[in-house]
Protein backbone atom coordinates (compact mmCIF):
# COMPACT_ATOMS: atom_id res chain seq x y z
CA UNK A 1 0.00 0.00 0.00
CA UNK A 2 0.99 3.23 -0.30
CA UNK A 3 0.61 6.39 1.15
CA UNK A 4 0.32 9.07 -2.11
CA UNK A 5 -2.19 7.51 -4.18
CA UNK A 6 -1.62 8.96 -7.68
CA UNK A 7 -4.37 8.26 -10.84
CA UNK A 8 -3.83 7.78 -13.81
CA UNK A 9 -1.48 5.01 -13.33
CA UNK A 10 -0.85 5.28 -17.14
CA UNK A 11 -1.62 7.96 -20.20
CA UNK A 12 -0.88 8.40 -23.12
CA UNK A 13 -1.83 11.83 -25.17
CA UNK A 14 -1.72 13.29 -28.47
CA UNK A 15 0.42 16.71 -28.29
CA UNK A 16 -2.38 18.38 -29.05
CA UNK A 17 -4.52 16.93 -25.89
CA UNK A 18 -5.27 18.20 -22.21
CA UNK A 19 -5.37 16.15 -19.44
CA UNK A 20 -4.21 16.27 -15.78
CA UNK A 21 -2.51 13.57 -13.28
CA UNK A 22 -3.58 13.67 -9.74
CA UNK A 23 -2.04 13.26 -6.68
CA UNK A 24 -3.92 12.68 -2.80
CA UNK A 25 -2.22 12.37 0.67
CA UNK A 26 -4.11 12.21 4.51
CA UNK A 27 -0.74 12.29 5.93
CA UNK A 28 -1.42 15.57 7.03
CA UNK A 29 1.86 16.59 5.26
CA UNK A 30 2.39 20.37 4.50
CA UNK A 31 4.72 19.98 1.63
CA UNK A 32 3.83 18.51 -1.68
CA UNK A 33 6.27 18.13 -4.94
CA UNK A 34 5.48 16.72 -8.69
CA UNK A 35 8.78 15.05 -9.84
CA UNK A 36 9.63 14.14 -13.55
CA UNK A 37 11.69 10.67 -13.69
CA UNK A 38 13.69 9.40 -17.46
CA UNK A 39 14.33 6.06 -17.75
CA UNK A 40 17.40 5.42 -15.59
CA UNK A 41 17.40 8.35 -14.46
CA UNK A 42 17.25 9.70 -11.01
CA UNK A 43 14.19 11.82 -9.72
CA UNK A 44 14.28 15.75 -11.33
CA UNK A 45 12.32 17.97 -8.95
CA UNK A 46 9.68 20.35 -10.98
CA UNK A 47 7.20 21.91 -8.11
CA UNK A 48 7.15 22.37 -4.53
CA UNK A 49 4.02 23.34 -2.43
CA UNK A 50 3.92 24.62 1.00
CA UNK A 51 1.16 24.80 3.01
CA UNK A 52 -0.94 24.60 -0.41
CA UNK A 53 1.22 27.57 -2.18
CA UNK A 54 3.95 27.27 -4.69
CA UNK A 55 7.02 27.94 -3.37
CA UNK A 56 9.66 26.70 -5.98
CA UNK A 57 9.06 26.24 -9.86
CA UNK A 58 12.46 24.79 -11.10
CA UNK A 59 12.09 26.33 -14.63
CA UNK A 60 9.62 23.88 -15.91
CA UNK A 61 8.02 24.92 -19.18
CA UNK A 62 4.47 26.63 -18.95
CA UNK A 63 2.62 23.56 -20.59
CA UNK A 64 3.24 22.30 -17.20
CA UNK A 65 0.80 23.47 -14.96
CA UNK A 66 0.59 22.52 -11.20
CA UNK A 67 -2.55 23.21 -8.75
CA UNK A 68 -3.06 22.29 -5.33
CA UNK A 69 -6.90 22.76 -4.49
CA UNK A 70 -6.14 21.73 -0.64
CA UNK A 71 -3.73 20.10 1.72
CA UNK A 72 -4.27 16.84 0.61
CA UNK A 73 -4.84 17.00 -3.39
CA UNK A 74 -2.44 18.14 -6.03
CA UNK A 75 -2.93 17.98 -9.47
CA UNK A 76 -0.49 18.34 -12.54
CA UNK A 77 -2.48 20.54 -15.74
CA UNK A 78 -0.99 19.01 -19.11
CA UNK A 79 -1.51 20.89 -22.39
CA UNK A 80 0.71 20.80 -25.43
CA UNK A 81 3.25 18.32 -24.62
CA UNK A 82 6.22 17.18 -26.84
CA UNK A 83 7.52 13.33 -27.19
CA UNK A 84 10.42 14.31 -25.14
CA UNK A 85 7.86 14.78 -21.89
CA UNK A 86 6.83 11.31 -21.99
CA UNK A 87 8.34 9.76 -18.21
CA UNK A 88 6.84 9.05 -15.07
CA UNK A 89 5.81 11.28 -13.33
CA UNK A 90 6.18 11.08 -9.81
CA UNK A 91 4.61 12.69 -6.33
CA UNK A 92 5.60 13.21 -3.08
CA UNK A 93 4.42 14.52 0.03
CA UNK A 94 6.73 15.45 3.10
CA UNK A 95 5.36 16.67 6.50
CA UNK A 96 7.57 20.20 5.76
CA UNK A 97 10.11 21.45 4.02
CA UNK A 98 12.29 20.83 6.79
CA UNK A 99 14.39 17.84 5.73
CA UNK A 100 11.89 15.58 6.70
CA UNK A 101 11.64 12.19 4.71
CA UNK A 102 10.02 12.32 0.94
CA UNK A 103 6.73 10.18 0.70
CA UNK A 104 7.01 9.19 -3.20
CA UNK A 105 3.27 7.84 -5.06
CA UNK A 106 3.58 5.04 -7.71
CA UNK A 107 3.79 7.28 -10.21
CA UNK A 108 1.87 7.90 -13.66
CA UNK A 109 3.84 6.40 -16.65
CA UNK A 110 3.26 9.50 -19.34
CA UNK A 111 3.47 8.36 -23.21
CA UNK A 112 3.26 11.38 -25.55
CA UNK A 113 2.59 10.76 -29.05
CA UNK B 1 24.03 24.91 -6.19
CA UNK B 2 24.51 21.27 -4.74
CA UNK B 3 26.33 18.65 -6.63
CA UNK B 4 26.07 14.63 -5.82
CA UNK B 5 27.83 11.95 -7.67
CA UNK B 6 27.17 8.64 -6.98
CA UNK B 7 29.27 5.41 -7.26
CA UNK B 8 29.10 3.03 -8.72
CA UNK B 9 26.60 3.00 -11.23
CA UNK B 10 26.15 -0.51 -11.54
CA UNK B 11 27.43 -3.09 -8.63
CA UNK B 12 26.77 -7.18 -8.86
CA UNK B 13 27.01 -9.26 -5.52
CA UNK B 14 26.75 -12.63 -5.11
CA UNK B 15 23.91 -13.67 -2.24
CA UNK B 16 25.30 -12.94 1.24
CA UNK B 17 27.89 -10.80 0.60
CA UNK B 18 27.84 -6.95 0.89
CA UNK B 19 27.44 -4.14 -0.99
CA UNK B 20 28.73 -0.68 -0.70
CA UNK B 21 27.79 2.46 -2.71
CA UNK B 22 29.53 5.83 -2.40
CA UNK B 23 28.18 9.35 -3.05
CA UNK B 24 30.45 12.78 -2.66
CA UNK B 25 28.26 16.24 -2.19
CA UNK B 26 29.73 19.73 -2.84
CA UNK B 27 28.20 21.87 -0.79
CA UNK B 28 29.50 21.56 2.81
CA UNK B 29 26.55 23.35 4.15
CA UNK B 30 24.62 20.40 3.11
CA UNK B 31 22.52 18.85 6.39
CA UNK B 32 20.16 16.18 5.39
CA UNK B 33 21.42 12.46 3.23
CA UNK B 34 18.83 10.04 2.41
CA UNK B 35 18.96 6.71 0.26
CA UNK B 36 15.95 5.98 -1.92
CA UNK B 37 15.57 2.43 -3.32
CA UNK B 38 13.65 1.88 -6.11
CA UNK B 39 12.67 -1.52 -8.16
CA UNK B 40 12.10 -1.54 -11.19
CA UNK B 41 8.67 0.14 -11.81
CA UNK B 42 7.98 1.22 -8.47
CA UNK B 43 8.23 3.89 -6.52
CA UNK B 44 11.56 5.12 -4.91
CA UNK B 45 11.17 4.39 -1.27
CA UNK B 46 13.00 5.96 1.71
CA UNK B 47 15.47 3.02 3.19
CA UNK B 48 17.55 5.50 5.60
CA UNK B 49 18.53 8.53 6.19
CA UNK B 50 21.45 10.68 8.00
CA UNK B 51 21.75 14.34 9.55
CA UNK B 52 24.89 15.81 9.44
CA UNK B 53 25.38 15.53 13.73
CA UNK B 54 25.60 12.00 13.54
CA UNK B 55 28.56 10.02 12.05
CA UNK B 56 26.85 6.42 11.39
CA UNK B 57 23.40 5.08 11.40
CA UNK B 58 22.23 1.29 11.27
CA UNK B 59 18.60 -0.48 10.59
CA UNK B 60 19.31 -4.11 10.74
CA UNK B 61 21.39 -5.00 7.26
CA UNK B 62 21.70 -1.05 6.20
CA UNK B 63 24.40 1.11 7.38
CA UNK B 64 25.06 4.69 6.70
CA UNK B 65 28.33 6.27 6.89
CA UNK B 66 28.74 9.93 6.59
CA UNK B 67 31.80 12.20 6.87
CA UNK B 68 31.50 15.66 6.86
CA UNK B 69 35.19 16.57 6.18
CA UNK B 70 35.86 14.58 3.11
CA UNK B 71 32.18 15.75 2.10
CA UNK B 72 31.02 11.77 1.16
CA UNK B 73 28.58 9.46 2.54
CA UNK B 74 28.28 5.83 1.81
CA UNK B 75 25.27 3.38 2.15
CA UNK B 76 26.44 -0.52 3.43
CA UNK B 77 23.54 -3.58 2.80
CA UNK B 78 25.24 -6.48 4.82
CA UNK B 79 23.92 -10.45 4.22
CA UNK B 80 22.67 -9.27 0.77
CA UNK B 81 19.37 -10.85 -0.31
CA UNK B 82 17.88 -11.21 -3.92
CA UNK B 83 15.26 -8.48 -3.01
CA UNK B 84 17.75 -6.15 -2.69
CA UNK B 85 18.42 -5.93 -6.00
CA UNK B 86 17.00 -2.54 -7.12
CA UNK B 87 18.41 1.42 -8.12
CA UNK B 88 19.37 3.24 -4.86
CA UNK B 89 19.79 6.67 -5.20
CA UNK B 90 21.67 9.13 -2.77
CA UNK B 91 20.56 12.60 -2.14
CA UNK B 92 22.00 15.93 -0.19
CA UNK B 93 19.60 18.38 0.92
CA UNK B 94 20.45 22.25 2.50
CA UNK B 95 18.33 22.92 5.79
CA UNK B 96 17.74 26.43 4.39
CA UNK B 97 16.92 25.14 0.80
CA UNK B 98 13.28 23.82 2.05
CA UNK B 99 14.29 20.22 1.45
CA UNK B 100 14.55 20.05 -2.07
CA UNK B 101 17.35 16.97 -2.48
CA UNK B 102 19.75 16.85 -4.88
CA UNK B 103 19.94 13.11 -6.06
CA UNK B 104 22.88 11.00 -7.04
CA UNK B 105 22.67 9.33 -10.51
CA UNK B 106 22.06 5.90 -9.00
CA UNK B 107 23.57 2.06 -8.56
CA UNK B 108 21.72 -0.72 -9.96
CA UNK B 109 22.46 -3.43 -7.62
CA UNK B 110 21.88 -6.84 -8.72
CA UNK B 111 22.01 -9.69 -6.42
CA UNK B 112 23.28 -12.96 -7.85
CA UNK B 113 21.43 -15.89 -6.08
Amino acid sequence: DTEVTQTPKHLVMGMTNKKSLKCEQHMGHRAMYWYKQKAKKPPELMFVYSYEKLSINESVPSRFSPECPNSSLLNLHLHALQPEDSALYLCASSRDRGNSPLHFGNGTRLTVT
Amino acid sequence: GENVEQHPSTLSVQEGDSAVIKCTYSDSASNYFPWYKQELGKRPQLIIDIRSNVGEKKDQRIAVTLNKTAKHFSLHITETQPEDSAVYFCAASLNNAGNMLTFGGGTRLMVKP
